[in-house]
């Protein structure tokens, strides 16, 4: 079983449409989670930056974390042709290491 | 945030060749590190790269293979050496800024091996 699970995709919705993009991991003893966007031919963009449980907004974009059910989300609200890309979400454990361990990401379309 | 170039942005190389990949930041960062991303793969630690010092590599890579430098607080190179089809891949740099502040990505090198 991967460290973390993300479905690949793609993932095709009409413009204007609220996007929900999931991981779930394995490792309790993660702490902090990130979300990046990929557009093709670039490097990976943070979006958002969490720590622990809860919700974090940031205009269209809303984090969400469940530590006890091992998921986290990344919700796109009023989705724009331009939030098309690959979506990737990332995870480390509190101290100790740098190291981050990805999701596979997950491909998003949005129809204009 | 600190903004990553890297070089080249493409290359395609010969069997048994070896390729420097260069990193460089517009400021002093804490950490540098290098990743590889595979087709339908995650993103891949290949290794930490430690000012002054050893880099520190994980598991599945060595330093025969990937050599890395970083000379100072704002720049760092990957070498991957002896090349084979199976090298073929996008290498990433990243940084943290500042300790405990969330991972910078460069937009990485695409690199082919015939």
């Amino acid at each position: 079983q991967k460290e973390v699970e993300q479905d690949p995709g793609p993932l095709s919705v009409p413009e204007g449409a609220i996007v929900s993009l999931n991981c779930t991991y394995s490792n309790s003893a993660f702490q902090y989670f990130m979300w990046y966007r990929q557009y093709s031919r670039k490097g990976p963009e943070l979006l958002m930056y969490t720590y622990s449980s809860g919700n974090k907004e940031d205009g269209r974009f809303t984090a969400q974390v469940d530590k006890s059910s091992k998921y986290i989300s990344l919700f796109i609200r009023d989705s724009q042709p331009s939030d098309s890309a690959t979506y990737l979400c990332a995870m480390r454990a509190p101290s100790g290491t740098y190291k981050y361990i990805f999701g596979t990401g997950t491909r998003l379309k949005v129809l204009a | 945030s600190a903004v990553i170039s890297q070089k080249p942005s493409r290359d395609i190389c010969q069997r048994g060749t070896s390729l420097t990949i260069q990193c460089q930041v517009d400021s002093q960062v804490t950490m540098m590190f290098w990743y590889r991303q595979q087709p339908g793969q995650s993103l891949t630690l290949i290794a930490t790269a430690n000012q002054g010092s050893e880099a520190t590599y994980e598991s599945g890579f060595v330093i025969d293979k990937f050599p890395i430098s970083r000379p100072n607080l704002t720049f760092s190179t990957l070498t991957v050496s002896n090349m084979s089809p199976e090298d073929s891949s996008i290498y990433l740099c990243s940084v943290e800024a500042e300790s405990g502040q969330p991972q910078h990505f460069g937009d990485g090198t695409r690199l082919s091996i015939l």
